[in-house]
């Protein structure tokens, strides 16, 4: 089991570009959320997918952020322009639905810096 | 109860001791719980889950109690290693019949082993 897979693994970039960060959930999972976790409001979720539908983007910051499901093997989270206030860590999860009780399998995310 | 991690509570705790973290929640909807792991530059990990029909549960080393009456859940863990320094967070949901419920994260406890 290779478990979530997420990439980059340290992201550096300039206030203004765009950023993209990408994940592999695990095979046969098939809900997918996207969480940011900071110092300051620790864990917050962004977005959840299932069966590559978005259920719930009520916690999608902003505009500039945008996620995607192609597919259920692949998602990406967007953010254009990328802005100071946006750097953490992104961690992306997923779980197995139809099940309703089991629990979500974390990446070790994304750490986003943004100067 | 919402994430706000402007202060981390911290335990610590001599190796070979047992180890008692403690959180609250909110939602007397909630009825399953889970206890990640979060190291240093990891993603949360899955240690241990109970549904609100259980008042107990035991992992390897793990237990975790749950208190529906006054919305309380611990992890017990006994004979604490140097590995098990971390910050620990609880979840909560609400569930559903197809798994597409939001975890509700606390804020963490950071515990350290003291060797």
């Amino acid at each position: 089991d290779a478990g979530v897979i997420q990439s980059p693994r340290h992201e550096v970039t300039e206030m203004g570009q765009e950023v993209t960060l990408r994940c592999k959930p695990i095979s046969g999972h098939n809900s997918l959320f996207w969480y940011r976790q900071t110092m300051m409001r620790g864990l917050e979720l962004l977005i959840y997918f299932n069966n590559n539908v978005p259920i719930d983007d009520s916690g999608m910051p902003e505009d500039r952020f945008s996620a995607k499901m192609p597919n259920a093997s692949f998602s990406t989270l967007k953010i254009q322009p990328s802005e100071p206030r946006d750097s953490a860590v992104y961690f992306c999860a997923s779980r197995r639905t139809g099940i309703q009780y089991s629990p979500l399998h974390f990446g070790n995310g994304t750490r986003l810096t943004v100067t | 109860g919402e994430s706000v991690g402007l202060h981390l509570p911290t335990l610590s705790v001599q190796e070979g001791d047992n180890s008692i973290i403690n959180c609250a929640y909110s939602n007397s909807a909630s009825d399953y719980f889970i206890w990640y792991k979060q190291e240093s530059g990891k993603g949360p990990q899955f240690i241990i889950d109970i549904r609100s029909n259980m008042d107990k549960r035991q992992g390897q080393r793990v237990t975790v109690l749950l208190n529906k009456t006054v919305k309380h859940l611990s992890l017990q863990i006994a004979a604490t290693q140097p590995g098990d320094s971390a910050v620990y967070f609880c979840a909560e949901t609400g569930g559903s019949n197809f798994g597409n419920e939001k975890l509700t994260f606390g804020t963490g406890t950071r515990l350290t082993i003291i060797p």
